[in-house]
């Protein structure tokens, strides 16, 4: 089946620094991206959506200066935290998806821990 | 505007039968997925409905009426390991996944 990787699978960094996540398809070309966020005990929140090679669609509410997506290729995408706050640890998850509409397959998500 | 109802929690007893139903009204169907969710994990993909009927697999099956904007998920024989959340989600005309909030299933002895 499809495998989509992320790394890493958690980091805990100081408050003030940037964190990069990284979203892999390892054995298909995924069209579309998808990066979530989960806080505890709550629903998965799409942040954004992006395609290869084009600018990255963002949520209502979802800063794009903060949250960098990158898709630079059919098989990477990554999303850079910029300048992270505690208020920013949450679990992050990417999906990526090889058709419309398909099946999106989830990574193992990235807990960031923000201290 | 978008909207996909599910019950928030439900518990059930191991071995039992426990039907977990979802309600969507969208800007359009393409089709509609179950995921379960066990805590501190990502979503795994459990069925994906974009005709009226039952599709069967396994212990899980899931149901879809477009008509009523209605879609269920039947487990059978709950086992522990079930104990997750179960997610329901709509492709939109746009393509787009409208996900529900997720019911927490809790399985007891």
């Amino acid at each position: 089946g499809a495998v989509v990787s992320q790394h890493p699978s958690w980091v805990i960094c100081k408050s003030g620094t940037s964190v990069k996540i990284e979203c892999r398809s390892l054995d298909f070309q995924a069209t579309t991206m998808f990066w979530y966020r989960q806080f505890p005990k709550q629903s998965l929140m799409l942040m954004a959506t992006s395609n290869e090679g084009s600018k990255a669609t963002y949520e209502q509410g979802v800063e794009k200066d903060k949250f960098l997506i990158n898709h630079a290729s059919l098989t990477l995408s990554t999303l850079t935290v910029t300048s992270a706050h505690p208020e920013d640890s949450s679990f992050y998850i990417c999906s990526a998806r090889d058709r419309e509409p398909g099946e999106q397959y989830f990574g193992p998500g990235t807990r960031l821990t923000v201290t | 505007g978008q909207n996909i109802d599910q019950p928030t929690e439900m518990t059930a007893t191991e071995g039992a039968i426990v039907q977990i139903n979802c309600t969507y009204q969208t800007s359009g169907f393409n089709g509609l997925f179950w995921y379960q969710q066990h805590a501190g994990e990502a979503p795994t993909f459990l069925s994906y409905n974009v005709l009226d009927g039952l599709e069967e697999k396994g212990r899980f099956s899931s149901f879809l009426s477009r008509s009523k904007g209605y879609s269920y998920l039947l487990l059978k024989e709950l086992q522990m390991k079930d104990s997750a959340s179960y997610l329901c989600a709509v492709v939109d005309s746009n393509y787009q996944l409208i996900w529900g909030a997720g019911t927490k299933l809790i399985i007891k002895p």
